[in-house]
């Protein structure tokens, strides 16, 4: 059971790139998310999915589209990267209401 | 709009004391809320909830208190260990749903 998991742990993109954050579960949650974190900002909310094919969006959607074709995958992708987007992208799931289980982040800086 | 808010960005305890790290809300429907700890470099892991039908919730060294009428729930740890130096995030939930509403977090270094 290797929970959630996300690669890569580290890129470096130039302005205008795209690419996608790939995040994956085992456990058989149908809830899954999308968190940015910046320095003195928290955990903030991008996008989620209650089940495959069915996302919404967070709090800062912008720049950022996802998509759930299955319940274990859950990929984030920037279209065109911007300096704004540098900060650390942590992946979550949950079964129950309120416990997520978050994988280990990606950090993505854009130059 | 910061509905959860931890006002202590940072707190600095001896080893084998006690720490306390609040976090207030201003929703009246969180009827859940979570405790999630973060080392560097690693994402949060989940340490301790309580929902709001308690006022109390008790796993090893960690206690969280809940304050309905205040609005206001704490997390203590006693007695507090070098291994305990984190970031420690409060987060709150409504109802059936199932997004969390985070606070800022608060820094806990526990000193040797």
């Amino acid at each position: 059971n290797a929970g959630v998991t996300q690669t890569p742990k580290f890129q470096v993109l130039k302005t205008g790139q795209s690419m996608t954050l790939q995040c994956a579960q085992d456990m058989n949650h149908e809830y899954m998310s999308w968190y940015r974190q910046d320095p003195g900002m928290g955990l903030r909310l991008i996008h989620y999915s209650v089940g495959a094919g069915i996302t919404d969006q967070g709090e800062v959607p912008n720049g950022y589209n996802v998509s759930r074709s299955t319940t274990e995958d859950f990929p984030l992708r920037l279209l065109s990267a911007a300096p704004s987007q540098t900060s650390v992208y942590f992946c979550a799931s949950s079964l129950n209401r309120g416990i997520q289980y978050f994988g280990p982040g990606t950090r993505l800086l854009v130059l | 709009d910061q509905q959860v808010k931890q006002n202590s960005p940072s707190l600095s305890v001896q080893e084998g004391r006690i720490s306390i790290l609040n976090c207030d809300y201003t929703n009246s429907m969180f009827d859940y809320f979570l405790w999630y700890k973060k080392y560097p470099a690693e994402g949060p892991t989940f340490l301790i909830s309580i929902s709001s039908i308690k006022d109390k919730n008790e796993d090893g060294r960690f206690t969280v208190f809940l304050n309905k009428s205040a609005k206001h729930l704490s997390l203590h740890i006693v007695p507090s260990q070098p291994g305990d130096s984190a970031v420690y995030f409060c987060a709150a939930v409504a109802g059936n749903n199932r997004k969390l509403i985070w606070g800022l977090g608060t820094s806990l270094a526990v000193n040797p």
